[in-house]
């Protein structure tokens, strides 16, 4: 499985935005990337994924660079609720039902 | 919104002991997982099922685990004979299948093997 590297964790200020790096050096271009969020003492929650275009949904956008070698999901507008680790996971395609392989993930703190 | 249920809560049981974790999936959905999460580590894949047969398992879903969709809509594991190192969130997903790729998950159980 292609892998991907997120920082360890990351602080943000309340309402402000939140951009949260994914590097997915080795990925194909079959590999679709998406991102699951884990509130704390929660199950995982989808949060968004995309192929080559940049995303946008109701809970963030995703901007993936040109050559698909990295991605950063942002959140417009951080609240309190948004803290949660962040995970982002390569998938093989957008109609499987294959697992899902979580890495360590990246912790978000809203401040205040 | 539909969603994932999984009870209990939080199971306790003796070292050796079975324990079966419950999950009542989103109605439509067609693929079924279970993973885990052993405090503070990674969220780990355990098994995939669809049309009443495993579709992929880890190492980690040896024989004392088993799964089972008794009556089409509860979606359990079992694990037999219970190992301090089970004791973890029990996370159940599904998946409605047929295009669209979202991964739906519960609330988890959490389970004290002592």
């Amino acid at each position: 499985d292609a892998k991907t590297t997120q920082p360890n964790s990351m602080e943000s200020n309340e309402e402000e935005p939140v951009h949260l790096p994914c590097n997915h050096s080795t990925i194909s271009g079959t590999d679709y990337i998406h991102w699951y969020r884990q509130l704390p003492s929660q199950g995982p929650e989808y949060v968004i994924h995309g192929l080559t275009s940049n995303v946008n949904n109701r809970m963030a956008s995703l901007a993936i660079a040109e050559d698909r070698k990295s991605s950063t999901l942002i959140l417009h507008r951080a609240t309190l609720r948004d803290a949660a680790v962040y995970y982002c996971i390569l998938r093989i395609s957008n109609f499987g039902n294959e697992k899902l392989t979580f890495g360590t993930g990246t912790r978000l703190t809203i401040i205040p | 919104e539909p969603e994932v249920t999984q009870t209990p809560s939080h199971q306790v049981t003796q070292m050796g002991q079975e324990v079966i974790l419950r999950c009542v999936p989103i109605s439509n959905h067609l693929y079924f997982y279970w993973y885990r999460q052993i405090l503070g580590q990674k969220v780990e894949f355990l098994v995939s099922f669809y049309n009443n047969e495993i579709s992929e398992k880890s190492e980690i879903f040896d024989d004392q685990f088993s799964v089972e969709r008794p009556d089409g809509s509860n979606f359990t594991l079992k694990i037999r004979s219970t190992k301090l190192e089970d004791s973890a969130m029990y996370f159940c997903a599904c998946l409605k299948g047929g295009g669209t790729d979202t991964q739906y998950f519960g609330p988890g159980t959490r389970l004290t093997v002592l």
